[in-house]
């Protein structure tokens, strides 16, 4: 599975879009781009996925890039529930393993 | 309500002391698996299974054993656990193993002394 490089943390203001980026440079043409997120140590909360168009559900809205060597994560309104390790994961193709890095620690704040 | 379930949640127990982590769904899904985290390494695939019957080792499978004799059950078995098992290990399941969504159950904090 490629790998994916995400910034340590972020701070978002309370009702201001959270935008997470993510770089998967080497991304390969079958993967998919997963997000998911873990508040405190709870199990991990998928969020959204896609291959190569953008996505958008209740949770969230996902831009790829054309090249689809990145993409943004991107929160419309963030609250603080929305506190979290936010981890962006390219696979699919590996029986289902997900490998989850380090995340990124998004911080919402009032 | 669609959920996976894990029992014990948390469990303290002493070195070479057999023990099973229950995990449950109600789902109907087919692929199930096992991860550990711990810190500074994230989460880490220990077994997964596609099916009924159907299990194959992940990325740190050593020191575990699993089993999938039911749909909707897949415990995950230490026959002798030693104190680098302390973890946090979480369940998860998905309709299959492709581009689905995975749901993870709450999580069983192991502690082996």
């Amino acid at each position: 599975d490629a790998k994916t490089t995400q910034p340590t943390s972020m701070d978002c203001a309370e009702g201001r879009a959270a935008n997470l980026p993510c770089n998967h440079s080497t991304i390969s043409g079958n993967e998919y781009v997963y997000w998911y997120r873990q508040i405190h140590s709870q199990g991990p909360q998928y969020i959204i996925h896609g291959l190569k168009n953008n996505e958008t559900n209740e949770m969230a809205s996902l831009i790829i890039t054309e090249d689809r060597k990145s993409s943004t994560l991107i929160l419309p309104h963030a609250t603080l529930r929305d506190t979290a390790v936010y981890y962006c994961i390219v696979g699919g193709t590996s029986y289902g393993k997900l490998t989850f890095g380090q995340g990124t620690i998004l911080t919402v704040h009032p | 309500e669609a959920q996976v379930t894990q029992n014990p949640r948390y469990l303290i127990t002493v070195t070479g002391k057999k023990l099973t982590v229950t995990c449950s769904q109600n789902m109907n899904h087919e692929y199930m698996s096992w991860y550990r985290q711990d810190p500074g390494l994230g989460l880490r695939q220990i077994y997964y299974s596609m099916n009924v019957e159907v299990t194959d080792k992940g990325d740190v499978p050593e020191g575990y054993k699993v089993s999938r004799k039911e749909k909707r059950n897949f415990p995950l078995i230490l026959e002798s656990p030693s104190p680098n098992q302390t973890s946090l290990y979480f369940c998860a399941s998905s309709l299959g193993w492709g581009a689905y969504e995975q749901y993870f159950g709450p999580g069983t904090r192991l502690t082996v002394t």
